[in-house]
């Protein structure tokens, strides 16, 4: 079954210090691939996302993600987090052909000053 | 521009009755998907319309149906609710074009005792 797989369920930082969060998914073929924010009180926002070309993009707020084909992989990061950037963070794939969006368990971000 | 639009914000049910959720999509966009968010977990996709049909489902059972109106809003419904259906209920809006990316609503928090 298709699956994607977020290993940090939450995350604790100070601001400034340099955030990765893991994504791994399940898919033999081809797949888009997402990373949504859902800030404190506020709707799934689209942060980034990667359908083809580069595997480095990047998206808003100074994040990136890197998709690795080999370890079937997409991890966000960013080099210095904000305290703003306290939130819940959810990967996602879409398999090629398809439309829906499977979303991995979430990981908590908390930011402290 | 409008976003995409949920009502209502918050639902209380009891086991064995009947719920209708409400979604508009974002201006310009003709494809509405649902997604189920149980506390602690990513959203799960329950279906998509497009054209007042449905699309594609996810693994739901048929007490999950749904209707799209002429001017693309769409209705979920739940019938004989579950304890176990209670979570946020999330609709994303899409055009056909560009379906891979999608816009969430805020979603509506249902509650089944």
């Amino acid at each position: 079954a298709q699956s994607v797989s977020q290993h940090n369920h939450h995350v604790i930082l100070s601001e400034a210090a340099s955030l990765e969060l893991g994504c791994n998914y399940s898919y033999g073929g081809t797949v888009n691939l997402f990373w949504y924010v859902q800030y404190p009180g506020q709707h799934l926002q689209l942060l980034l996302k990667y359908f083809s070309g580069d595997p480095l993009v990047k998206g808003i707020k100074g994040f990136e993600a890197e998709f690795i084909k080999s370890k079937f992989s997409f991890n966000l990061r960013k080099p210095s987090v904000q305290w703003s950037d306290t939130a819940e963070y959810f990967c996602a794939v879409m398999p090629y052909n398809t439309d829906k969006l499977i979303f991995g368990t979430g990981t908590r971000l908390q930011v402290f000053p | 521009d409008a976003g995409v639009t949920q009502s209502p914000t918050h639902l209380i049910k009891t086991r064995g009755q009947q719920v209708t959720l409400r979604c508009s999509p974002k201006s310009g966009h003709d494809t509405v998907s649902w997604y189920q968010q149980a506390l602690g977990q990513g959203p799960q996709f329950i279906f998509q319309y497009y054209e007042e049909e449905e699309r594609q489902r996810g693994n739901f059972p048929d007490r999950f149906s749904g209707h799209q109106f002429p001017n693309y809003s769409s209705e979920l419904n739940v019938n004989a609710l579950l304890l176990g259906d209670s979570a946020l209920y999330l609709c994303a809006s899409s055009s056909r074009d560009r379906v891979e990316t999608q816009y969430f609503g805020p979603g509506t928090r249902l509650l089944v005792l």
